[in-house]
């Protein structure tokens, strides 16, 4: 099975800051990574496929990098409704799409 | 508007059955492929099962193999998912998710419902 690890687990961040999280792929995945946000008590949202493209609606802010083992979501100046819970999701293997653990981002 | 709602959650006795309905409306149902997906009260999204558009592939989590029964009802516009010998580690908010397909690498899960809770307890 092919697993996810994303890094940080948490963060903690100003508005306007740019943010970096990281997705690593036990083995190489293409560029089969998609990224998800969730926040409190609502489903998740995508936000990222293919590891760079950004979904339709999702602000420009954010955007997505890598490919093989290695991944990046980036969002360049955070706002207010950007605080959540990002996750990264592999569909090398899919339909077993395994997620990472999630990154908490938090309010400085 | 694409629509997941699902429903059927409860509290039950470790050992217990329960089954999950996701009701959909708003696109083709019979067209794509569905999943559930789970997540234990403060932890991450665990993949838990998929079936085909006809209903003819179907894949588990080992966690749940043996246990889970995924099943769609075409003409319903609906999604079940059968548990059984149900355990504490499967409470859970069950979520009901489509899955796109859209070339290479264009794979992920589009639209979601708004979950519901199973809770495993005595």
């Amino acid at each position: 099975d092919i697993q996810m690890t994303q890094s940080p687990s948490s963060l903690s961040a100003s508005v306007g800051d740019r943010v970096t999280i990281t997705c690593r792929a036990s083995q190489s995945i293409s560029s089969y990574l998609n990224w998800y946000q969730q926040k409190p008590g609502k489903a998740p949202k995508l936000l990222i496929y293919a590891a760079s493209s950004l979904q339709s609606g999702v602000p420009s802010r954010f955007s997505g990098s890598g490919s093989g083992t290695d991944f990046t979501l980036t969002i360049s100046s955070l706002q207010p409704e950007d605080f959540a819970t990002y996750y990264c999701q592999q569909s090398y293997s899919t339909p077993r799409g395994t997620f990472g653990q999630g990154t908490r981002l938090e309010i400085k | 508007e694409v629509q997941l709602v699902e429903s059927g959650g409860g509290l039950v006795q470790p050992g217990g059955s329960l089954r999950l309905s996701c009701a959909a409306s708003g696109f083709t149902f019979s067209s794509y492929e569905m999943n559930w997906v789970r997540q234990a009260p403060g932890k991450g999204l665990e993949w838990v099962s998929y079936i085909s558009s006809s209903g003819s592939t179907i894949y588990y989590a080992d966690s749940v193999k043996g246990r889970f029964t995924i099943s769609r009802d075409n003409a319903k516009n609906s999604l079940y998912l059968q548990m059984n010998s149900l355990r504490a580690e499967d409470t859970a908010v069950y979520y009901c998710a489509r899955s796109y397909y859209g070339g290479k690498a264009i794979n992920y899960f589009d639209y979601w419902g708004q979950g519901t809770l199973v809770t495993v307890s005595s």
